[in-house]
């Protein structure tokens, strides 16, 4: 158990709609990652979020963006979904937003994301 | 451009031996090394990381690692291997403020009993 939620656990979208992902970071926690793992693959970094502004960025386009609350919780949101985008989407929450500190980064169990 | 390298997709050992997983990586700064391990249906759990300072690192669940400069690599290893060690298992380098984290494409730990 690491503390941190993620929601849903599966989710079926068709091409072109849009799609919210919910994670629940542990508490305390300022620094919220977002992560796509395509099938077969390791995971790719999408954004990262700290103290709700975003604080770095992957090679994904506009349409996958995200918000961090101050409640812990962050979104991850994706429009005109494709069907490239299925994969399980990781989000990991750590103290702060550096390894040059001792700290780790928590991972989620994931949202399984299926489009068609 | 930065790259991580498990050149193994799939590796078998039985139930008590040992077992060393590949990393290599290429990274134009001194990187930070990452191990983790994800099983079916779970997230990823950190066993261990490298930051600077002894090479030889110590993990989680009898892990170890240890980086080498010189051969660019960052090789996990445990001594005798458990049937609850069967999962898959990342390498991975970066750093979140600079950059981002760059995973490999894991290697699946199979278990023979």
């Amino acid at each position: 158990e690491t503390g941190v939620t993620q929601s849903p656990t599966h989710l079926i979208k068709t091409r072109g709609q849009q799609v919210t992902l919910r994670c629940s970071s542990q508490s305390g926690h300022n620094t919220v990652s977002w992560y796509q793992q395509a099938l077969g693959q390791g995971p790719q970094f999408i954004f990262q979020y700290y103290r709700e502004e975003e604080n770095g960025r992957g090679n994904f386009p506009p349409r996958f963006s995200g918000l961090q609350f101050p409640n812990y919780s962050s979104e991850l949101n994706v429009n005109a979904l494709e069907l490239d985008d299925s994969a399980l989407y990781l989000c990991a929450s750590s103290l702060d937003g550096t390894y040059e500190s001792t700290d780790t980064q928590y991972f989620g169990p994931g949202t399984r994301l299926t489009v068609l | 451009a930065q790259s991580v390298t498990q050149p193994d997709i799939h590796i078998t050992v039985s139930e008590g031996a040992s077992l060393e997983l590949r990393c290599n990586y290429s990274y134009g700064a001194t990187p930070y090394l990452f191990w983790y391990v994800q099983s079916p249906g779970q997230g990823l759990q950190l066993l261990l990381k490298y930051f600077s300072g002894d090479t030889l690192v110590q993990g989680i669940k009898g892990f170890e690692a240890e980086f080498k400069r010189s051969q660019s690599s960052f090789n996990l290893r445990k001594p005798s291997v458990h049937w609850s060690d069967a999962a898959e298992y990342f390498c991975a380098v970066g750093r979140i403020r600079d950059d981002k984290i760059i995973f490999g494409k894991g290697t699946r730990l199979h278990i023979l009993p």
